[in-house]
C-alpha cells in the first residue's frame, strides 16, 4: 500500500536558519506529491505541490522537488521566519492507482525561534 | 480560501450518544473528504464522496457513517459515540477540473474538536 514518511520533529531553528523537512513515499502508481501546513489552531492549508517526476513546487519561499528515483519530496527554505512556526505535512495522492485519496505522513513540527 | 465551513467547532459529549458533525461547502466541488487527526497519526481518511449519495469508507471507518443529501453538505455521524472518537475532525474537498493534480489536491475546511467523556 502507499505510504508517506517524513522525518520526526519537533525541529526548532533560529530566525533566518536554512530548512529541511525529508519525506519520502512509498506508492503503486505514479502519484502527486504535496506539502500542506498547519497553523496552531488551524486546518491544513496546501502549501506547495508536484504532479510528476522532476517537477517542483515552490510558494512562500518553500520549494519541494518530486525525486522519483529516490523516492523523495523534501522541503526546503532558505530562510526560515518566526511566522514559519508550525506543523508540516508530506501527502501523496496515487492517482494512477485509481484512487485521490490522500495519504498523510504524521507531521514535523517546526518551532522557529527570534 | 475554500468555502468550507465546520459546525460545531467544539464539542463534548458523553459516551454512548450521537453525534453528527456538518460540513457545507460554497464551491460545488463534487468531492468531499471526512479526516480525524491525532497525534503520532497524522490525518486519517474516514469517509469520502464522490457525488450525492455517493459515498465510500476510508482507513478508519468503523463506528462512522456518513450522508450526502445535496452537493454542498457533508455529514459524519458517531452513533455511540466512544472515547477512542475523541480527536479533531477535518472535512475537505477537491474537484475534478482535467489540469493534471487539480482532482488530487484537497482544501480542508478549519476542523471540529470533539471530546467524549
Amino acid at each position: 500500500g502507499n505510504s508517506v514518511t517524513q522525518m520526526e520533529g519537533p525541529v526548532t531553528l533560529s530566525e533566518e536558519a536554512f530548512l529541511t523537512i525529508n519525506c519520502t513515499y512509498t506508492a503503486t502508481g505514479y502519484p502527486s506529491l504535496f506539502w500542506y501546513v498547519q497553523y496552531p489552531g488551524e486546518g491544513l492549508q496546501l502549501l506547495l505541490k508536484a504532479t510528476k517526476a522532476d517537477d517542483k513546487g515552490s510558494n512562500k519561499g518553500f520549494e519541494a522537488t518530486y525525486r522519483k528515483e529516490t523516492t523523495s519530496f523534501h522541503l526546503e527554505k532558505g530562510s526560515v521566519q518566526v511566522s514559519d512556526s508550525a506543523v508540516y505535512f508530506c501527502a501523496l495522492a496515487d492517482s494512477g492507482a485509481g484512487s485521490y485519496q490522500l495519504t498523510f505522513g504524521k507531521g514535523t513540527k517546526l518551532s522557529v525561534i527570534p | 480560501d475554500a468555502g468550507i465551513t465546520q459546525s460545531p467547532r467544539h464539542k463534548v459529549t458523553e459516551t454512548g450518544t450521537p453525534v453528527t458533525l456538518r460540513c457545507h461547502q460554497t464551491e460545488n466541488h463534487r468531492y468531499m473528504y471526512w479526516y480525524r487527526q491525532d497525534p503520532g497519526h497524522g490525518l486519517r481518511l474516514i469517509h469520502y464522496s464522490y457525488g450525492v449519495k455517493d459515498t465510500d469508507k476510508g482507513e478508519v471507518s468503523d463506528g462512522y457513517s456518513v450522508s450526502r443529501s445535496k452537493t454542498e453538505d457533508f455529514l459524519l455521524t458517531l452513533e455511540s459515540a466512544t472515547s477512542s472518537q475523541t480527536s479533531v475532525y477535518f472535512c475537505a474537498i477537491s474537484e475534478q477540473t482535467g489540469i493534471a493534480g487539480d482532482q488530487e489536491t484537497q482544501y480542508f475546511g478549519p476542523g471540529t474538536r470533539l471530546l467524549v467523556l
